[in-house]
């Protein structure tokens, strides 16, 4: 069953921790995407990965970080530098050049 | 760099109703134009996306959308609204075939659905 995971489904974080958020995918797609969504805002690009062992910034990467050691991961970190961390991320993955982003289920973080 | 609006915050109809919700874009060349539905504290999952080719493109769950170059706009439309459509829809724009990180969503359009 092919798809997107993210966990966990909530996560808290206290004052000056860091946290992880999980994003795997089976789809074999080589682009995977981390999102920020707020409230009226939509949804905003933090980083982006294109290849294992590469990724770009966003437009709001700042306070969080990203690795891409496995093609199939695409861990987020959300670190202690980021001072308005409460939102719901998401992460995407795309296959070819050209074809739609998928989207996994999200995580919602909250904080202490 | 491209940019999408979605004019309406916020839209109720009654069930059986038609819906039109509005989406402009900006940006120079052909765009790659996609609509997402998103419940509430759910994923986005698309609905429909055009590349090129016919600007009335059609997607799932009796959703369809026209691509008008002349306006930029990339309006989603269905003829009789389902109570189980009340939900959030965001309009997205890539710029070009292989667009990377340049995906752009609009703002979103909550709905609502009268019984």
């Amino acid at each position: 069953d092919g798809g997107i995971t993210q966990s966990p489904k909530y996560l808290f974080r206290k004052e000056g921790q860091n946290v992880t958020l999980s994003c795997e995918q089976n789809l074999n797609h080589d682009a995977m995407y981390w999102y920020r969504q707020d409230p009226g805002q939509g949804l905003r690009l933090i980083y982006y990965s294109q290849i294992v062992n590469d990724f770009q910034k966003g437009d709001i990467a700042e306070g969080y970080s990203v690795s891409r050691e496995k093609k199939e991961s695409f861990p987020l970190t959300v670190t202690s530098a980021q001072k308005n961390p409460t939102a719901f991320y998401l992460c995407a993955s795309r296959g070819n050049p050209g074809e739609t982003q998928y989207f996994g289920p999200g995580t919602r973080l909250l904080v202490l | 760099a491209q940019s999408v609006t979605q004019p309406d915050i916020h839209i109720t109809v009654s069930e059986g109703a038609s819906l039109e919700l509005r989406c402009n874009y900006s940006y120079g060349a052909t765009p790659y134009l996609f609509w997402y539905v998103q419940s509430p504290g759910q994923g986005l999952q698309l609905l429909l996306k055009y590349f090129s080719g016919d600007t009335l493109v059609q997607g799932i769950k009796g959703f369809e959308a026209e691509f008008k170059r002349s306006q930029s706009s990339f309006n989603l439309r269905k003829p009789s609204v389902h109570w189980s459509d009340a939900a959030e829809y965001f309009c997205a724009v890539g710029a070009g075939w292989n667009y990377g990180q340049n995906f752009v969503f609009g703002p979103g359009t909550r709905l609502s659905v009268l019984p």
